[in-house]
C-alpha cells in the first residue's frame, strides 16, 4: 500500500490552522496513525485509528478520515509544532507517507 | 513503559553485511502479538519500513529489500535483530527499531514505541 502526503512542505505562522492530507493507494479502513518528528529525534505517535489522540498529546491535534483519505489538523499552530509529520498505515503490512515539513512563514 | 535500544556498528564497508540488534526493556517481546520492526531514514529523507518479526518468528519484509534482509528474534534475551546484506552507500541511514501494530480478525492495534535510532554509514 502506497501512502501519499500533501503538501511536502507547508509554511505557516503561530496561531494558524494547519491541515495535512494523506491518501492511501487502497482502502485501509481507519488503520492509520500520525507521527511527529523533530530533528535528531525518533518519530512520536500523535494519533492512531485515524482520529484517536495518543495520551499526552495536546487537543489542538486532531485526525479524521477513513478508507483512502485522511487528514491531520492542528487547530492553532504553536512554536513547538514546527516539525515533520508522517502518516503511517498498519492495515496491510506497514508503510509511511513521505512526510510533510511544517516551517515558519 | 517500554524502552527500545538499537546497537551495532556505525560504519559498514560497501558489499558487506549490516547487522543491528534491538534490545527491549520494560516489557517482554513474547508478551503480546505485536510485531517488532525496523525502519530506516536516509539523512534528510522519509521513513522506510524494512521488516517486522513477531515473537514466534513470523516475519514480513519490504518487497523492495526482501532479497537482502533477514530478521531474527531472541526471546530469552528480549532482543530482535536485522541483517542487511550487500550494502551500498544508498543504505546509509538512521535505523530505528520499533513496536509495530498487528491485525487480528479485521481489528488492528497500533504500534507505539520507538528506539532513539542508530546512524549507520556505508563507506570504505
Amino acid at each position: 500500500i502506497q501512502m501519499t502526503q500533501s503538501p511536502s512542505t507547508l509554511y505557516a505562522s503561530v496561531g494558524d490552522r494547519v491541515t495535512i492530507t494523506c491518501r492511501a493507494s487502497q482502502p485501509i479502513s481507519s488503520w492509520l496513525a500520525w507521527y511527529q518528528q523533530k530533528p535528531g529525534k525518533a518519530p512520536n505517535l500523535l494519533i492512531y485509528k485515524a482520529s484517536t489522540l495518543q495520551s499526552g498529546v495536546p487537543s489542538r491535534f486532531s485526525g479524521s478520515g477513513s478508507g483512502t483519505e485522511f487528514t491531520l489538523t492542528i487547530s492553532s499552530l504553536q512554536p513547538d509544532d514546527f516539525a515533520t509529520y508522517f502518516c503511517h498505515q498498519y492495515d496491510n503490512l506497514w508503510t509511511f507517507g513521505q512526510g510533510t515539513k511544517v516551517e515558519i512563514k | 513503559q517500554l524502552h527500545l535500544q538499537e546497537s551495532g556498528p556505525g560504519l559498514v564497508k560497501p558489499s558487506e553485511t549490516l547487522s543491528l540488534t534491538c534490545t527491549v526493556s520494560g516489557g517482554s517481546i513474547s508478551g503480546s502479538s505485536y510485531y517488532w520492526g525496523w525502519i530506516r531514514q536516509p539523512p534528510g529523507k522519509g521513513l522506510e519500513w524494512i521488516g517486522s518479526i513477531q515473537y514466534n518468528g513470523d516475519t514480513h519484509y519490504n518487497p523492495s529489500l526482501k532479497s537482502r534482509v533477514t530478521m531474527s528474534v531472541a526471546t530469552s534475551k528480549n532482543q530482535f535483530s536485522l541483517k542487511l546484506t550487500s550494502v551500498t552507500a544508498a543504505d546509509t541511514a538512521i535505523f530505528y527499531c520499533a513496536r509495530l501494530g498487528y491485525c487480528i480478525r479485521d481489528v488492528c492495534y497500533h504500534g507505539d514505541y520507538w528506539g532513539q535510532g542508530a546512524l549507520v554509514t556505508v563507506s570504505s
